[in-house]
């Protein structure tokens, strides 16, 4: 099946920096990436979903300015924390999806983001 | 919006067919995707139901009634390695999930 790959898998950092992740589509064209984020024993909550050159749409109760969302290329999306708070701290995970029809979304690995 | 429904937990013996009903209330409609997620790990992809009916692949099967809102994800001859979180995703053209049921599969 198709592969996306989600980098890093774990990342720690301190609070007030930016985390970037990035989730890329090895062997297909992604047009369309959502965001999720999990947090322990909860289900995904869908953030955003990114079309590519376009402006990513967010969900209700997601600050843009603090989840930078950018889908530049069909193979490439990139989510970056910024000005991360413990508060941050959670699973995050995205997934890509060709824009055929009938085709399921693929899961990246997911990053582990801890913020001390 | 989305409004997505399933129960929480369910808990069955090897051996055993355990039933997950979903209902859903979506504006757009393309589609209904089951998922399994084991603690820690991404989800991985179990069914696509477009067309009501039911789509049998081993032992999940899924079905679909769109005039309903409502699929159901049946899993046969329980295995331990199926204790998961069963993930329920009807897509709107953006894919937002369900809280998930967590089956939990006892010896």
């Amino acid at each position: 099946g198709a592969v996306v790959s989600q980098h890093p898998s774990r990342v720690i950092c301190k609070s007030g920096t930016s985390v970037k992740i990035e989730c890329r589509s090895l062997d297909f064209q992604a047009t369309t990436m959502f965001w999720y984020r999990q947090f322990p024993k909860k289900s995904l909550m869908l953030m955003a979903t990114s079309n590519e050159g376009s402006k990513a749409t967010y969900e209700q109760g997601v600050e843009k300015d603090k989840f930078l969302i950018n889908h530049a290329s069909l193979t490439l999306s990139t989510l970056t924390v910024t000005s991360a708070h413990p508060e941050d701290s959670s699973f995050y995970i995205c997934s890509a999806m060709t824009g055929q029809a009938n085709t399921e979304a693929f899961f990246g690995q997911g990053t582990r983001l801890t913020v001390v | 919006g989305q409004n997505i429904d399933q129960p929480t937990e369910m808990t069955a013996t090897e051996g055993a067919i355990v039933q997950i009903n979903c209902t859903y209330q979506t504006s757009g409609f393309n589609g209904l995707f089951w998922y399994q997620q084991h603690a820690g790990e991404a989800p991985t992809f179990l069914s696509y139901n477009v067309l009501d009916g039911l789509e049998e692949k081993g032992r999940f099967s899924s079905f679909l009634s769109r005039s309903k809102g409502y699929s159901y994800l049946l899993l046969k001859e329980l295995q331990m390695k199926d204790s998961a979180s069963y993930l329920c995703a009807p897509n709107d053209y953006k894919l937002s999930f369900g809280a998930g049921t967590t089956v939990t599969v006892r010896a």
